[in-house]
C-alpha cells in the first residue's frame, strides 16, 4: 500500500500563508491525494482533493508534484480557526482503502 | 440531509463485555471503514467494506469484528478480546468510484472508554 509522511507539528502568523507537506513518494497512478483537518473530538472534515493537478476551493489550494511524489496545501491567509490537525490521505485506487498520514498539527498565533 | 452518523456518543464497556458501535449513512455509498484514535495519535483502520456481506481487515483488526448486512450500515463490535479499547473511533463512508476521486464522508465519532 502507498503511505503517506507529513511533519508532526507547524507553526503560522495570523494572517500568514501556511504551507503543509505531505511525502507519498509510493503513491500510484490512480491514487487520489486528499487533505482534512480535525479538531479534538470531532470527525474531520474536508478541504480539498486531487488527482493530477493543482487545485484551489474556497479554504485552500493544492500543489501537486509533476511526479506525484510530493503535495502541499496551501492556506493563503492562516486565520485563529485553521489551527487543527491536517491530514493528507490517499484513497488506494483499486481497493478504495483510504490511508492515512501521522498528521500535522498546526498552530496559528494571533 | 444525507450524511453518516455514529451512536453513541459517549459509551462506558466494562471489563469482559462486548460493546457494538452504530455507523449508519443514506448516502448512497458503497465503502464504510472503521477507524481508532488514540489521544494525540493519528487514525488507524480497523475495518472497511466495499460491498454488502463483505469486509476486509485493516491494519488493527484484533478484537474487532463488524458486518455489512444492509448498505447503508457497518456496526462495529468492541469485543473482551480487545485488552485497551479506550479510545475514540471514527467511521466513514464513500462512493466506491475511484475514477471520481469522491470526497470521504465521516461520522462524528464514538468515546469509548473502559470502566
Amino acid at each position: 500500500d502507498a503511505k503517506t509522511t507529513q511533519p508532526n507539528s507547524m507553526e503560522s502568523n495570523e494572517e500568514e500563508p501556511v504551507h503543509l507537506p505531505c511525502n507519498h513518494s509510493t503513491i500510484s497512478g490512480t491514487d487520489y491525494i486528499h487533505w482534512y483537518r480535525q479538531l479534538p473530538s470531532q470527525g474531520p472534515e474536508y478541504v480539498i482533493h486531487g488527482l493530477t493537478s493543482n487545485v484551489n476551493n474556497r479554504m485552500a489550494s493544492l500543489a501537486i508534484a509533476e511526479d506525484r511524489k510530493s503535495s502541499t496545501l496551501i492556506l493563503h491567509r492562516a486565520t485563529l480557526r485553521d489551527a487543527a490537525v491536517y491530514y493528507c490521505i490517499l484513497r488506494y485506487g483499486n481497493t478504495g482503502k483510504l490511508i492515512f498520514g501521522q498528521g500535522t498539527t498546526l498552530q496559528v498565533k494571533p | 440531509d444525507g450524511g453518516i452518523t455514529q451512536s453513541p456518543k459517549y459509551l462506558f464497556r466494562k471489563e469482559g463485555q462486548n460493546v457494538t458501535l452504530s455507523c449508519e449513512q443514506n448516502l448512497n455509498h458503497d465503502a464504510m471503514y472503521w477507524y481508532r484514535q488514540d489521544p494525540g495519535q493519528g487514525l488507524r483502520l480497523i475495518y472497511y467494506s466495499q460491498i454488502v456481506n463483505d469486509f476486509q481487515k485493516g491494519d488493527i483488526a484484533e478484537g474487532y469484528s463488524v458486518s455489512r448486512e444492509k448498505k447503508e450500515s457497518f456496526p462495529l463490535t468492541v469485543t473482551s478480546a480487545q485488552k485497551n479499547p479506550t479510545a475514540f473511533y471514527l467511521c466513514a463512508s464513500t462512493p466506491i468510484e475511484a475514477s471520481s476521486g469522491n470526497t470521504i464522508y465521516f461520522g462524528e465519532g464514538s468515546w469509548l472508554t473502559v470502566v
